[in-house]
């Protein structure tokens, strides 16, 4: 199957400095990669569909300039929290838009504020 | 807008004895994609099963099949020979079918299986 790598698993920070996320394709080329924020023991939050190439669309309620979603390649797509504050603090996945349409998934990466 | 539903938060199971898992979806589109996928206690989402709704055949991979009926728009997951390790949250997914751009996942509340030794 196709394998998605996520960077860090884990990373702590200090409240009002920037993280960034690293995402992955490691065995196909994905034109569209997707952001989700998940809490715990409750389902994945859309947080933005990026392109490659392309701007990022957000999700209704997403704040563009705290999320920022890079995806300059069709292997790797950064999401950098800016200005990150406790509220910040979750579980962030992404995943790959692989073959027929299916999506593949990171491992996420815990963000803790502090 | 689409809307997937999963009426049981939580299910049990013997190990080596099948379950079943519900899931509803509500849509206007004909060309589109179910899914299921599985989150361990690792959280890594794991595709678990896909089924395209222009076919009328079940989608089946091993111990795992599906019961889909479009006209009540119904996509159930059945787990045979259940074992420890399909312990996991269950998540039931739709995405709507647009061609090379591809299209979001909408996915439902999700069904917490323990499998009990």
């Amino acid at each position: 199957g196709a394998v998605v790598s996520q960077h860090p698993s884990r990373v702590i920070c200090k409240s009002g400095t920037s993280v960034k996320i690293e995402c992955r394709s490691l065995d196909f080329q994905a034109t569209t990669m997707f952001w989700y924020r998940q809490f715990p023991k409750q389902s994945l939050m859309l947080m933005a569909t990026s392109n490659e190439g392309s701007k990022a669309t957000y999700e209704q309620g997403v704040e563009k300039d705290k999320f920022l979603i890079n995806h300059a390649s069709l292997t790797l797509s950064t999401l950098t929290v800016t200005s990150a504050h406790p509220e910040d603090s979750s579980f962030y996945i992404c995943s790959g838009r692989g073959g027929a349409d299916t999506q593949y998934f990171g491992p996420g990466t815990r963000l803790t504020v502090l | 807008a689409q809307t997937v539903t999963q009426s049981q938060p939580e299910m049990s199971v013997q190990e080596a004895e099948t379950v079943t898992l519900s899931c509803t979806y509500d849509t206007s589109e004909s060309n589109y994609y179910l899914f299921w996928y599985k989150q361990p206690p690792s959280r890594q989402m794991i595709l678990v099963i896909r089924q395209e709704a222009y076919k009328q055949q079940n989608a089946t991979e091993n111990r795992f099949s599906v019961n889909f009926q479009k006209a009540a728009k119904s996509f159930s997951l059945k787990i045979s020979d259940s074992q420890l390790g399909d312990t996991a949250m269950y998540f039931c997914a739709f995405m709507k079918h647009v061609g090379t751009s591809g299209s979001r996942l909408t996915f439902g509340e999700g069904t917490q299986l323990t499998v009990n030794p």
